[in-house]
């Protein structure tokens, strides 16, 4: 059972490329996430997807946009990437009941220089 | 705005001590609270969970209480071990859509 899985687990970008965060959850979740983590600011939320065919924007939206590509995938994308996108990202996942953990993928390390 | 304070954000201590990990909310609404662990360089594993009409958790040497009408939960290890070291977070479920609020996590050093 894989879980959530996230690639490209490092990425280095130079400031202005695109690219996209691939993420899939094999648990036949509902929701899915896509949070940053930042040295001194916690885990914060990007991006959220409630169910298939619906996103809507978390704390700090700027700058990305997602696509929930069907019930297992949710990418994260940067059109144009900026120094302060360096971060690593994490997806997570869990199913319509509330009660139920979250799933955290093991994160990909994003570089912009 | 739901906000999660951590404290202490840093903490090292002798193996073997039992330890408390604190964690407060501003919001007192909420569906459930957890407490994750995040080793260097690895993604977030799911500790313990706590529903709201719940007072407290346990799983082997770690045990977690909830004070929904205080906003405070606090994380108990007991006969820490070096494998122990690591960040604790602790986040909450308002109950709405876009899951949880994080605290910033305490990091965790336990000496041999």
């Amino acid at each position: 059972n894989a879980g959530v899985t996230q690639t490209p687990k490092f990425q280095v970008l130079k400031t202005g490329q695109s690219m996209t965060l691939q993420c899939a959850q094999d648990m036949n979740h509902n929701s899915m996430y896509w949070y940053r983590q930042d040295p001194g600011m916690g885990l914060r939320l990007i991006y959220y997807s409630a169910s298939e065919g619906t996103t809507d924007k978390g704390e700090v939206p700027n700058g990305y946009n997602v696509s929930r590509l069907n019930k297992r995938e949710f990418s994260l994308r940067l059109e144009s990437a900026a120094p302060s996108q360096t971060s690593v990202y994490f997806c997570a996942s869990r199913s319509r009941d509330r009660g139920n953990t979250i799933y955290f993928g093991e994160g990909s390390w994003l570089t912009v220089v | 705005k739901q906000e999660v304070t951590q404290i202490p954000a840093a903490l090292s201590v002798p193996e073997g001590e039992n330890l408390v990990l604190n964690c407060s909310f501003t919001d007192s609404a909420i569906y459930n609270l957890q407490w994750f662990r995040q080793d260097p360089g690895k993604g977030l594993t799911s500790l313990l969970l706590i529903q709201s009409s719940q007072r407290e958790q346990t799983s082997g040497r770690l045990n977690a209480s909830l004070d929904k009408s205080s906003g405070r939960s606090t994380l108990y290890i007991a006969a820490s071990q070096p494998g122990d070291s690591a960040t604790y977070l602790c986040a909450v479920d308002g109950g709405g859509a876009d899951g949880l609020t994080f605290g910033k996590g305490t990091h965790l050093i336990i000496q041999p």
